[in-house]
């Protein structure tokens, strides 16, 4: 039981490349998150799924895109990079919504 | 304007003493909380969560006490050890459709001097 896992672990991209981030999770949960954080701030949410083939908007969505395809996954993708989305992403998932359990991260460097 | 806020981010607590972090809240329609803890190059870890129909929810040595009043939690872990030295976060979410949407704070970070 794997839990939650994030591919790729680090990531350097140039302005405008484009890229997708994996999540994967073994524990069937139905609700799965993209977060990002910078220095000094919180977790602030990207998109979210409340299960596979639906998605919808967090708290800070432009610049990237989402699918769930699948349950167990979740895709995070930045169409066109730049250097404001340098961040680390967590990937998230939780049975009911309340408690979510969170991958270890994916740092990307933009420049 | 953070809704979520941590004030401290930084403590200090000697190992077998309380470790108390604290957090408050402006929005009045926040119901649901929870404290993650994160180490470096590791995601947040689940830790304890409270309802708003609740004042206080034990969990070992983690106990988080809420003061709706007040729009303020804090979470007491007795006694602190050394391995809990972390970041430790709290987030709160309002009642939504579909699923819970939680606000973070910024994080204090806990040391554990042993």
């Amino acid at each position: 039981n794997a839990g939650v896992t994030q591919t790729p672990k680090f990531r350097v991209l140039k302005t405008g490349q484009s890229m997708t981030l994996l999540c994967a999770q073994d524990m069937n949960h139905e609700y799965m998150y993209w977060y990002r954080q910078d220095p000094g701030m919180g977790l602030r949410l990207i998109h979210y799924s409340v299960g596979e083939g639906t998605t919808a908007k967090g708290e800070v969505p432009d610049g990237y895109n989402v699918s769930r395809l699948k349950k167990q996954n979740f895709l995070l993708g930045l169409e066109s990079a730049a250097p404001s989305q340098t961040s680390v992403y967590f990937c998230a998932s939780s049975l009911s919504g309340a408690a979510q359990y969170f991958g270890p991260g994916t740092r990307l460097t933009v420049t | 304007d953070q809704q979520v806020k941590q004030n401290s981010p930084s403590l200090s607590v000697q190992e077998g003493r309380i470790s108390i972090l604290n957090c408050d809240y402006t929005n009045s329609m926040f119901d649901y909380f929870l404290w993650y803890k994160k180490y470096p190059a590791e995601g947040p870890t689940f830790l304890i969560s409270i309802s708003s129909i609740k004042d206080k929810n034990e969990d070992g040595r983690f106990t988080v006490f809420l003061n709706k009043s007040a729009k303020h939690l804090s979470l007491h872990i007795v006694p602190s050890q050394p391995g809990d030295s972390a970041v430790y976060f709290c987030a709160a979410s309002a009642p939504t459709s579909g699923t819970y949407k939680y606000i973070f704070g910024t994080g204090t970070r806990l040391k554990v001097l042993a």
